[in-house]
């Protein structure tokens, strides 16, 4: 099965780019990998969703390089209700592999 | 619309006692997840329903974890004979098809096993 690693925690000033990177090394090559953001006491929140290159909304990008044996989530111009945990979603072989998670702080 | 619901919100049990706690998914979603979140850990995959297709279990810890959903809308998640180490939030999500999809996630039950 797909192993999926992040890091643990990051921290970041207000107004900066953080990117946030999940491997995952045997991911298949149809499977989305998908981003979730969640705060204390809630149920994690979609962010985002890319199958390859780059994908943009109007709250994240999603790298993807060619080998997709890893993901970046960027997060522009963070702000403090970007303190949270970060989770990368892989689906390999229809089994749903969720990283441990990235824990933000974000400071002033 | 409505998002996703769970029943309770937070639940208190004894060491050896069944506790059931129900999901209802948006409205219309043929796919239904259970995970499980530890303090201070990440998600852990529990089970999954699509539409009439055979649920996969392959997440449940234990036999005494089951969980059955009825009419292809709400769910419920068993917990025989709980453990102190069942402790956990229980968070249930729906997507409108299948695993591939965003999952909308309820506010998930907080159980306390004592």
């Amino acid at each position: 099965l797909a192993k999926t690693t992040q890091p643990i925690s990051m921290d970041s000033y207000e107004g900066q780019e953080v990117n946030i990177t999940c491997s995952h090394n045997n991911i298949a090559t149809n499977d989305y990998i998908t981003w979730y953001q969640q705060f204390p006491s809630q149920g994690p929140r979609f962010i985002i969703q890319g199958y390859k290159t780059k994908v943009t909304n109007e709250v994240a990008s999603l790298f993807i390089p060619a080998d997709r044996k890893s993901s970046t989530l960027s997060l522009p111009r963070v702000s403090l209700s970007d303190t949270a945990v970060y989770y990368c979603l892989v689906v390999e072989r229809g089994k749903l592999i969720f990283g441990q998670g990235t824990e933000l702080s974000v400071k002033p | 619309g409505a998002g996703v619901s769970q029943s309770p919100s937070n639940k208190v049990t004894e060491k050896g006692k069944d506790v059931e706690l129900r999901c209802d998914p948006i409205s219309g979603h043929t796919a239904l997840y259970w995970y499980r979140q530890s303090l201070g850990q990440g998600l852990e995959f529990l089970i999954y329903f699509q539409g009439n297709s055979a649920p996969d279990k392959s997440g449940l810890p234990s036999d005494r974890f089951s969980a059955e959903r009825t009419g292809g809308s709400v769910s419920t998640l068993t917990i025989q004979r709980t453990q102190q180490e069942d402790s956990a939030v229980y968070l249930c999500a729906s997507s409108y098809r299948d695993r591939g999809e965003t999952q909308y996630f309820g506010p998930g039950t907080r159980l306390l096993v004592l």
